[in-house]
């Protein structure tokens, strides 16, 4: 079975300040997905990693993949309240009737203003 | 373009009592995901449709869940009977097929709430 381990679980920062979340797999995934889930909506696509080592950026959020494919981080710079949500990584099984994903148990970030 | 509709938002039922979740995926969408959100974790997916054939299920309780998405359009999940722990948000997701990262488009989600 393909676990995905997100740390922290919890961040409270101010407005301005740095954060980083990972995410940590025992297993090889072919792709990684970071969703962003705000109360009473469903989770919503950032971005997604696919070669190791990879790095992408979307405006003040960073993205990495490990080189084995199996971690990836998310930075995020001069957080904004507006960053406050659920962040979900979620690793990407390829199958020929569509994609799986196994999703992490989440890191709830709040920003403070 | 309309997004995944889900119906209801919100539910409130006993113990033993039945219930049912519908979703409308993305027009044109063949994928279909339903996936059971308990408060504090990340999604679980309990069953995937290709189309109205079951491709994935094996995390679905099969002794008391039952999904069917008869016509490859729009699905429906039940419970019969609940449990406490199926306490959750409930989420449908849809893909389109042949996109090779697919993006899942989710609904807003039902939250149930078994008492």
């Amino acid at each position: 079975t393909q676990l995905l381990e997100q740390s922290p679980q919890f961040l409270s920062i101010q407005e301005g300040e740095n954060l980083t979340v990972y995410c940590n797999s025992s297993s090889v995934f072919s792709s990684l997905q970071w969703y962003r889930q705000e109360p009473g909506e469903g989770p919503v696509l950032l971005v997604t990693v696919v070669t190791g080592g990879e790095v992408k950026k979307l405006k003040r959020l960073t993205f990495q993949f490990g080189d084995a494919r199996k971690d990836s981080s998310l930075h995020i710079t001069a957080a904004q309240p507006g960053d406050t949500g659920l962040y979900l990584c979620a690793g990407i099984t390829i199958k020929a009737a569509g994609n799986k994903l196994t999703f992490g148990g989440g890191t709830r970030v709040l920003v403070k203003p | 373009e309309a997004g995944v509709a889900q119906s209801p938002r919100y539910k409130i039922i006993e113990k033993r009592q039945s219930v049912a979740f519908w979703c409308n995926p993305i027009s044109g969408h063949a994928t279909l995901y339903w996936y059971q959100q308990i408060l504090g974790q990340g999604p679980k997916l309990l069953i995937q449709f290709q189309n109205n054939g079951v491709v994935d299920d094996s995390q679905l309780p099969k002794d008391r869940f039952s999904a069917e998405r008869l016509k490859g359009v729009d699905s429906t999940l039940k419970i019969q009977p609940a449990k406490l722990e199926d306490s959750a948000v409930y989420l449908c997701a849809s893909s389109q097929r042949g996109h090779f990262y697919n993006e899942q488009f989710f609904g807003p989600g039902t939250r149930l709430t078994v008492l």
